[in-house]
């Protein structure tokens, strides 16, 4: 099945510079990656996810890249605000598997 | 449009127990998903339900079992409960298939066992 691995487990920004997470998966014929925030007593939403047919996706300051060659696929928060603290979760999925696979997530801290 | 909804938010049980828990979708959803976060493992899916039918199960032993009413609300039941159980237990619904399409999650149960 589909593995999903996700680094750094911690990232400490300051604020203001850009955080960078890269994930990597095993199935090459995963095609859909989303990622997914989680805060502190507010639950996990999706804040960006592309799909297989396009290499690059943006959402104002949130943008991700996907490599298929490479089996990569990495989130980028540009000019980085202490609201963006929490813990930063992506995932693959394959169509065949029909499985959602989550990486074990990112704890992100911005530096005021 | 109110949220997903995970009931109780927290659970102490002890070894051997069984538990119950609860989640109401977002309106609309006809599709649950049910999710073990731990602090090593991420999160890991434990199935989707659709309409009333289990359409996906992920690697979890037999003790974990679930089902969906016709109001699309869902519970998921832990039997004979296990140290290694304790974990963030979260649900999320979606209007498509939980592997492809954006999920919207609960806050989550945190289930304690001793």
């Amino acid at each position: 099945g589909e593995n999903v691995e996700q680094h750094p487990s911690t990232l400490s920004v300051q604020e203001g510079d850009s955080a960078v997470i890269k994930c990597t998966y095993s199935d090459s014929a995963s095609n859909y990656f989303p990622w997914y925030k989680q805060e502190l007593g507010k639950g996990s939403q999706l804040i960006i996810d592309i799909r297989s047919n396009v290499g690059e996706k943006k959402d104002q300051r949130i943008a991700v890249t996907l490599n298929k060659t490479a089996k990569h696929f990495s989130l980028h928060i540009t000019e980085t605000q202490p609201e963006d603290s929490a813990v930063y979760f992506c995932a693959g999925a394959t169509f065949g598997n029909e499985k959602l696979t989550f990486g074990t997530g990112t704890r992100l801290t911005i530096i005021p | 449009k109110a949220g997903v909804t995970q009931t109780p938010r927290y659970l102490i049980k002890t070894r051997g127990q069984q538990v119950t828990l609860s989640c109401s979708p977002i309106s609309g959803h006809r599709s649950v998903s049910w999710y073990q976060q731990t602090p090593g493992q991420g999160l890991q899916f434990l199935f989707e339900y659709f309409s009333e039918t289990q359409r996906n199960k992920g690697n979890f032993p037999g003790r974990f079992s679930g089902r969906q009413f016709s109001n699309s609300r869902s519970e998921m039941n832990v039997s004979t409960l296990e140290l290694g159980d304790s974990a963030l237990y979260l649900c999320a619904s979606s209007s498509g298939q939980a592997y492809n399409s954006p999920l919207h999650f609960g806050n989550g149960t945190r289930l304690t066992v001793t």
